[in-house]
This record gives structure tokens, sequence and C-alpha cells, in this order.
């Protein structure tokens, strides 16, 4: 079992309301890496960090912001949600080597 | 454009019974294949990574199997249990990226019935 954590693992909110989501790993992996979800559809990245005070935008353009003040730390940030954010976002991490990833439960997101 | 494609979408099969999943990619360079599983409601757990080199691998019941030159795998899943039930994942990662950039399918999901 990985010791990666997101927190809240269901969120409802309205439009135009501010969101965090919290990932945190206690592996001391130096990439962290966030994906959204659709449901019966391939995880697409959307942020990347090689690790303290990088990051980078994934291959899914998405309105979100990251940020990595600690390596233990990669929350995911919404300014002002809206519906079409409704997804599930989930975070992982890696070794330098990067060769497998490990994941964490996920954040269900939904935007009235 | 990389993809990497799975079949069938969706697999219904009784406890008990053997089943094969089948992985197609076109990413190059290839640098390896992985199969996740993935419970609802859960992130996705690495089960097997094949590298260029490996043509079978085993993990307790699941034994994948990959053929570099048509680029395809498949996931067998022996004596299935009612705990298989999830999204199985084929991902591929290619060779030209530091990051081991990975190429996700969508996803068979798995429903074994008692």
């Amino acid at each position: 079992e990985a010791d990666i954590y997101q927190t809240p693992r269901y969120l409802v909110i309205g439009t135009g309301k501010k969101i965090t989501l919290e990932c945190s790993q206690t592996m001391g992996h130096d990439k962290m890496y966030w994906y959204q979800q659709d449901p019966g559809m391939e995880l697409h990245l959307i942020h990347y960090s090689y690790g303290v005070n990088s990051t980078e935008k994934g291959d899914l353009s998405s309105e979100s912001t990251v940020s990595r003040i600690r390596t233990e730390h990669f929350p995911l940030t919404l300014e002002s949600a809206r519906p079409s954010h409704t997804s599930q976002y989930l975070c992982a991490s890696s070794e330098p080597a990067g060769e497998t990833q490990y994941f964490g439960p996920g954040t269900r997101l939904l935007v009235l | 454009k990389n993809q990497v494609e799975q079949s069938p979408q969706s697999l219904i099969i009784l406890e008990g019974k053997n089943c094969t999943l089948q992985c197609n990619y076109t990413v190059s360079p290839f640098s390896n294949l992985r199969w996740y599983k993935q419970d609802t409601g859960r992130g996705p757990v690495s089960l097997t990574i094949m590298t260029f080199s490996e043509n079978t691998k085993s993990n307790g019941r699941y034994t994948a199997t990959l053929d570099a030159d048509t680029k395809q795998s498949s996931l067998h899943i022996t004596a299935s249990q009612l705990s298989d039930s999830a999204s199985y994942i084929c991902v591929v990662s290619d060779r030209g990226s530091t990051l081991g950039r990975l190429y996700f399918g969508r996803g068979t999901q798995l429903t074994v019935w008692p």
C-alpha cells in the first residue's frame, strides 16, 4: 500500500468557489503528478513536478494551478470552480527513476 | 499520436473462471508497459511492469505478456475472485522523456459474479 494521501475524498461545491485539493506522500519521492479522470476514460496528466519549486503543465490543459513548496506536499488549486471541472482528480508520486507511479485514492469533485 | 487501446471495454465472468484482457499500443519509442488495477473509488495500483526484453511476467494469479514486435500485451487472470472486480488499465511509457511520460488506456471494466 502506497503512502500517498488525498483530501478531501469527495467535494461538492458551487460555481465560482475557490478550492484546494490536497496531496501528500511520505515516501520522499521527488516526482509528483496530478491526473484528471472522467468515468470510463483514460487518465490525463494535468500537472507534474520534478521536486521542490518545480511545477510543469501536463498534456491536458487545465485551469488549475499547483505548488511544490515541500517535497511531501503537492496541492492543486482551482481559483473559480465551474461545472466543467467536475471530475476525479488523482495524485501520484514516483521515485527518481520514475518507473512506477504510486497513486492516491483520488478526489471526486462535483461543481454545481 | 501515441495511443493505447484496450479490449474489451467491459467483461463479466463467473467466479473461478479465467479471462484475458488485451492491450494494443502505438507508443514509440517504447520503454515499458504496465498493467494497473483500479478499484472503484480508488487510485490505480501497479500489477506488473515489463520492459522491451521481457515477454511474460507474473504476479500471483495475474500473468502479463508482451509482444514488442506486434505492440500487443495481454493480462491473464486465473481462477478469478470477487475481489478481481475492477478496472484494469494498460499504461505504456515512452523512452524519449526524462519524465517517463505515461500513456494510459481507458481500461477494461471487469466484473466477477459469484
